[in-house]
């Protein structure tokens, strides 16, 4: 059953820790993201990779970190430096980076700094 | 910048009725939109795509350029539409999307 894996489901941390959410696919997507969500906003990209070992900043990269050592892995670390950490997370994947490839998602993981 | 604006946090009809949820954009392009859809309890999942011109669950959305609008639109709605609804823009290469904040969509039977 192919899917994406997002865990934990809740996450807490105090302030000026770095905390590391994990998100894997076996859906053999080359594109994976990560968004954040918060209260009355919509979702917002964070980083995304096309491909294994590449991955560029999305509009609010400031604080956050991610590394794409494996096709399956793209886990994205929360900094302390990230000043409102606090939010749902959301990772996906698509087959190919491009507006042919659906989105898939992972169930999202809440993180809660304080 | 991309915007994409979804101006009802919030929808409530009752079964049977029409339902519209809106969806404005503003795009410096021609990007490809989509509404993602969000069930209770499940995750967040592709609804339709404008470039399909289909039609998924009853539901239809016609890309308006010249209002630059896509709203999603059901003749009658059933109590298993109750979700959240999500408009996204795409651009051509695909590395920048753009989600509206969401409307809540609440059939009452």
């Amino acid at each position: 059953d192919g899917g994406i894996t997002q865990s934990p489901k809740y996450l807490f941390r105090k302030e000026g820790q770095n905390v590391t959410l994990s998100c894997e696919q076996n859906l053999n997507h080359d594109a994976m993201y990560w968004y954040r969500q918060d209260p009355g906003q919509g979702l917002r990209l964070i980083y995304y990779s096309q491909i294994v070992n590449d991955f560029q900043k999305g509009d609010i990269a400031e604080g956050y970190s991610v590394s794409r050592e494996k096709k399956e892995s793209f886990p994205l670390t929360v900094t302390s430096a990230q000043k409102n950490p606090t939010a749902f997370y959301l990772c996906a994947s698509s087959r190919l980076l491009g507006v042919d490839s659906p989105l898939h998602f992972g169930n999202g993981t809440r993180l809660t700094v304080t | 910048a991309q915007r994409v604006t979804q101006p009802e946090k919030l929808l409530s009809v009752f079964k049977g009725a029409p339902v519209e949820l809106k969806c404005n954009y503003s795009y410096s392009g021609s990007p490809e939109l989509f509404w993602y859809v969000q069930y209770s309890r499940q995750r967040l999942q592709l609804l339709l795509r404008h470039i399909s011109r289909e039609s998924i669950k009853g539901f239809t959305a016609d890309l308006n350029k010249g209002e630059t609008s896509f709203h999603l639109k059901k003749p009658f709605a059933q109590e298993e539409d109750s979700a959240m609804y999500y408009c996204l823009t795409v651009n051509n290469a695909g590395n920048m999307l753009t989600f509206g904040g969401g409307t809540r969509l609440m059939v009452k039977p």
